[in-house]
């Protein structure tokens, strides 16, 4: 079992959508949570972090943590072509590493 | 202020060689991470470097090893290199060790091919 698991994709949501993103974890240590997202042929950008259960919004972007079903996710509101991309979820683990599942493919269609 | 430096951006070796890549983290950032990102893998944590000192390895073998400097600037040396070594090689720098809170900045990273 992968210690941070993701859905490879892809996800297809239609353009002004929620797009929800979801990854599950094992390591009931980890401490925190990243969401990053990658363009193809660029390198990961940080779009949030949380660490507290419940949601924490950023803009469009809402990220929510249930440690007690060991389970992230990402929404992102009115889904823009330019979210089209992969997200990454990471968590910091008990062990002092940040652990990246390996991807949700978005595509968002007009 | 200026980002995350990598160089070289792309390098090709054989089967064999060794190879080092350099990364400049962002000024006043103390903390280096390193990953190795492939199709099939993803992103893997290789190691971190924080105050010249190595703070945590990811699982790869020892042909593995990197170093930080006194200005924060980290090298990575892969040795024996393997076809399976081809990889994007990334670089990430953060304020201060420890990823629990803090964000990191990922470099352009280092395309790496093994023939």
């Amino acid at each position: 079992q992968k210690e941070v698991e993701q859905n490879s994709g892809p996800l297809s949501v239609p353009e002004g959508a929620i797009a929800s993103l979801n990854c599950t974890y094992s390591d009931r240590g980890s401490q925190s949570f990243f969401w990053y997202r990658q363009y193809s042929g660029k390198s990961p950008e940080l779009i949030m972090f949380i660490y507290s259960n419940g949601d924490k919004e950023d803009g469009r972007f809402t990220a929510q943590l249930n440690k007690a079903s060991q389970y992230v996710s990402l929404l992102i509101r009115d889904s823009q072509p330019s979210d089209s991309a992969t997200y990454l979820c990471a968590g910091y683990s008990s062990a002092s590493k940040i652990i990246f599942g390996s991807g949700t493919r978005l595509s968002i269609r007009p | 202020k200026a980002g995350v430096t990598q160089t070289p951006r792309y390098l090709i070796k054989t089967r064999g060689q060794q190879v080092t890549l350099s990364c400049s983290p962002i000024s006043g950032h103390r903390s280096v991470s390193w990953y190795q990102q492939t199709p099939g893998q993803g992103l893997q944590f290789l190691f971190e470097y924080f105050s010249e000192t190595q703070r945590n390895k990811g699982n790869f073998p020892g042909r593995f090893s990197g170093r930080q400097f006194s200005n924060s600037r980290s090298e990575m040396n892969v040795s024996t290199l393997e076809l399976g070594d081809s990889a994007l090689y990334l670089c990430a720098s953060s304020p201060v060790a420890g990823g629990a809170v803090n964000e990191q900045f990922f470099g352009p990273g280092t395309r790496l091919t093994v023939l």
